[in-house]
Parts: C-alpha cells; structure tokens; sequence
C-alpha cells in the first residue's frame, strides 16, 4: 500500500487568505484525489488530479476556488483560495492502487477564522 | 449523486461485546463497496472492497457482507476492544466508475474498557 504524507497537518488561517496544502506519495500513481469533510458531513471527492492534465472538478467545486496542480507522479497540491468559515474542514488526498483501493493521507485539518 | 446510508450514527458498546453497522447504497450501476476505519488524526484505514454479492470478507475479528441486489452491507465486529473505536465508513464507487468513491456518514463507534 502507498504511504501519502500531508502538510500542514492542521491550521487557522484567517478569511480572505489562501492555504496550499502539499500531498506527497512514496511511489509513482496515475490518479490523485482530493476529498473534503466538513463538520458533520460526509467526506466528498473534490477533484481528480491526473499528471501532465487539468484536474476534474466534482459538481459543486471550481477551479477558482480550489485550484489543484500535478507536476509529477508523487506529488499533488490543493489550493483553498479567498477561505471563508464554510471552508474549514479536513482535506484529505487519496490515490488508488490497482485493486481498486483508495489510500488516504492524515488529512489537514483547516479552521477559518 | 449516490445516496448512502449509514446506521446507526453513533453507538457506544462495552468491551468484549459483538456489534454490527449497516451501510445502505443504490443497487443499480453497482461496482463495488469500500469499508474504512478512521480514527482521530489519522489516516482512513482501508477494510475491505467487495465487488460480487453474496461477498463475505474477514479480517481479524472485523467482516463484511455485501448484498448488490438490495444494496446493503453490514459490517461485523466480534469482540469489541477498545482500539476498535472509530468511525467507520462504507463508499461504493459512484455511478459505474471504478474510482469515484461516495462516502455515507459514517458509523462512530466508542468501546468501553
């Protein structure tokens, strides 16, 4: 199974800012995902960030507002821009292996203040 | 968008008992059901995917069943401990794709030593 780092781990970022969260993978993988869990939710499937392509948005979410970059098979960032209370959440990203399992980071823990 | 049902929403039990989770899904355009584990501050644990009905999977003294046909699964515990609390999530992958997870809520379990 691939092991995902995140950072941050958790913040508190004032509104109006942006927040860049890092995801790093120990192994190369096609499919990225980055996945949402506000409070009292379920986790929702932000986009898919594929290498070398413009990432797929979910319903609901734009590029604008969480502008996701890909620049090789290990990495992926996720942007939570102009942050408003209504984004604090856990962000999580995942990748997939070949069985169909998905593979979860810690997560980043994010509180808008 | 998938509508999946997870219950009950939270359930407290004591050490050394048996317990079982109920994750509901629509059974048209099935393709398979994920279980996770997720404790505070950690990564999502991946359980099980199960893909055929009448599936039964084992691992310690977790399982899972799946029914496609009626879109259900239930998850077993047997024995609870206290490491065995968490909240415990079913996603079945959404509309015949084979990567896009939608998740329930989940199931939070508290042991009781």
């Amino acid at each position: 199974s691939a092991v995902i780092s995140q950072k941050p781990s958790r913040d508190i970022c004032q509104r109006g800012t942006s927040l860049t969260i890092q995801c790093q993978v120990d192994s190369q993988v096609t499919m990225m995902f980055w996945y949402r869990q506000q409070p009292g939710q379920s986790l929702t499937l932000i986009a898919t960030a594929n290498q070398g392509s413009e990432a797929t948005y979910e319903s609901g979410f734009v590029i604008d507002k969480f502008p996701i970059s890909r620049p090789n098979l290990t990495f992926s960032t996720l942007t939570v821009s102009n942050m408003s209370p209504e984004d604090s959440s856990i962000y999580l990203c995942s990748v997939e292996d070949p069985g169909y399992e998905q593979y979860f980071g810690p997560g980043t823990r994010l509180t808008v203040t | 968008i998938l509508n999946v049902e997870q219950s009950p929403q939270s359930l407290h039990v004591q050490e050394g008992d048996s317990t079982n989770f109920t994750c509901s899904f629509p059974s048209s355009n099935f393709y398979a059901l994920h279980w996770y584990r997720w404790e505070t501050a950690k990564s999502p644990e991946a359980l099980f995917v199960m893909t055929l009905n009448g599936d039964e999977k084992k691992k310690g003294r977790i399982s899972a069943t799946l029914n496609t046909k009626e879109g259900y699964s239930y998850l077993y515990i047997k024995g609870s401990q206290p490491e065995d609390s968490a909240t415990y999530l079913c996603a079945p992958n959404s509309g015949g794709s084979n990567y896009k997870l939608t998740f329930g809520k989940g199931t939070l379990l508290t042991v009781n030593p």
